[in-house]
This record gives C-alpha cells, sequence and structure tokens, in this order.
C-alpha cells in the first residue's frame, strides 16, 4: 500500500490564485481530513469527511473547500489564496469506528503564499 | 476536548530511556489517551493509545495513572531516528484528533 500520497510536495502560489492540494488513500478508509500546521504550531483541523458525499468543517475552514466524490480522494480547494494561508497541510486518513482509531498522514504539502 | 499540559522539551542521550510525561486533569471516562510523533519535515505518525490498562507495542509504552489525569509515554532505548515533537491527545473514540504544542524531543549521540 502506498499509504495517504499527497501532491504536490511544495507549491507557491501569488494572492488571488486558486489551486487544489490533492490527497489519495489507498487503504479503502472512509474517515478523511486535512489540517494546516504553521511554524512552531501543533496541526488544526480544516475540513473533514466521514465518507464517500458527507463532508464537514473543522476548526479552521474559511478559505477552503473540498468534496468527496470517491472514497479514495480527498482534495482541498483553496479558492483565492491569501498571504495567511502559507503553512503545512497535511491529509489524514483512518477507518471509521470506535475502535478503528489509528490516523494515517501524508508527508504534507508546503504552501507559500507571496 | 480535554486539556493536555506537557513540557516543551526533553533531551535524552542515546540508548538510553525517555519519559514523557503529560497532565490530562479533565479527561472525560469515555476519551482514550492517544500519542502521536512528528518528525522532522514528516507528517504526524501514530505511536500508541491506551484507556486504563497499561499498553505496550514495538513503538513505545504507555503508562496510565490509577485516576487517568495523567499519563507517561515511555521510550526504552531512545536513538537518534526517535528525535521528534510528541503529542499526547485524550479523546472519545471516533471523535477529532486535536493537537496542542507538543514535547520536543533531543536525543543526544
Amino acid at each position: 500500500n502506498a499509504g495517504v500520497t499527497q501532491t504536490p510536495k511544495f507549491q507557491v502560489l501569488k494572492t488571488g490564485q486558486s489551486m487544489t492540494l490533492q490527497c489519495a488513500q489507498d487503504m479503502n478508509h472512509e474517515y478523511m481530513s486535512w489540517y494546516r500546521q504553521d511554524p512552531g504550531m501543533g496541526l488544526r483541523l480544516i475540513h473533514y469527511s466521514v465518507g464517500a458525499g458527507i463532508t464537514d468543517q473543522g476548526e479552521v475552514p474559511n478559505g477552503y473547500n473540498v468534496s468527496r466524490s470517491t472514497t479514495e480522494d480527498f482534495p482541498l480547494r483553496l479558492l483565492s489564496a491569501a498571504p495567511s494561508q502559507t503553512s503545512v497541510y497535511f491529509c489524514a486518513s483512518r477507518r471509521r469506528g470506535q475502535l478503528a482509531d489509528e490516523q494515517y498522514f501524508g508527508p504534507g504539502t508546503r504552501l507559500t503564499v507571496t | 476536548d480535554a486539556k493536555t499540559t506537557q513540557p516543551n522539551s526533553m533531551e535524552s542521550n542515546e540508548e538510553e530511556p525517555v519519559h514523557l510525561p503529560c497532565n490530562h486533569s479533565t479527561i472525560s471516562g469515555t476519551d482514550y489517551i492517544h500519542w502521536y510523533r512528528q518528525l522532522p519535515s514528516q507528517g504526524p505518525e501514530y505511536v500508541i493509545h491506551g484507556l486504563t490498562s497499561n499498553v505496550n507495542n514495538r513503538m513505545a509504552s504507555l503508562a496510565i495513572a490509577e485516576d487517568r489525569k495523567s499519563s507517561t509515554l515511555i521510550l526504552h532505548r531512545a536513538t537518534l531516528r526517535d528525535a521528534a515533537v510528541y503529542y499526547c491527545i485524550p479523546k472519545a473514540a471516533g471523535n477529532k484528533l486535536t493537537f496542542g504544542g507538543g514535547t520536543r524531543v533531543l536525543v543526544k549521540p
């Protein structure tokens, strides 16, 4: 299994541009989520999904959209990039269910907005 | 979510044990205690979790106080590869992970 994969690894955007960060997992996990990590800080939850067709907001959702059309993919869209969105973005997945609590994280996408 | 208190950083010598404390005095009865770690420039990695009894796996041991208000992650023989930020996260099964500041572990050769 490749686990959780993210593309691109690095991205530089100008203010106002839009882009999509890709996330895919091959473990058939129902639950997927997006986090951002600012320098020297812990991770903060942006959006999450408990299954295909179902998404919900996390702690810091403003400026981001998500959709979940398949179990495998969970893209994160930046609608109009702002310098405050400069961060490292991590995607994660896990099985759904009370006993299945181990989350698997991707390697991250480092985004700089100028 | 229960609040946690962890030291900002700890140092250890290679091959020696590391004991990482976590205070979670507001933990609820259904919260599991999870530990994740984040190596430099990588995503977080699951380490271990437990509810009441002490737990062991190939990476670490988790000792949980009898009143569950604190726990200790034990790395039995630290290696350079164990240098990371370690996060203690109490949460109910199925709930979202909430990351705090964690403890940065430095391992000296």
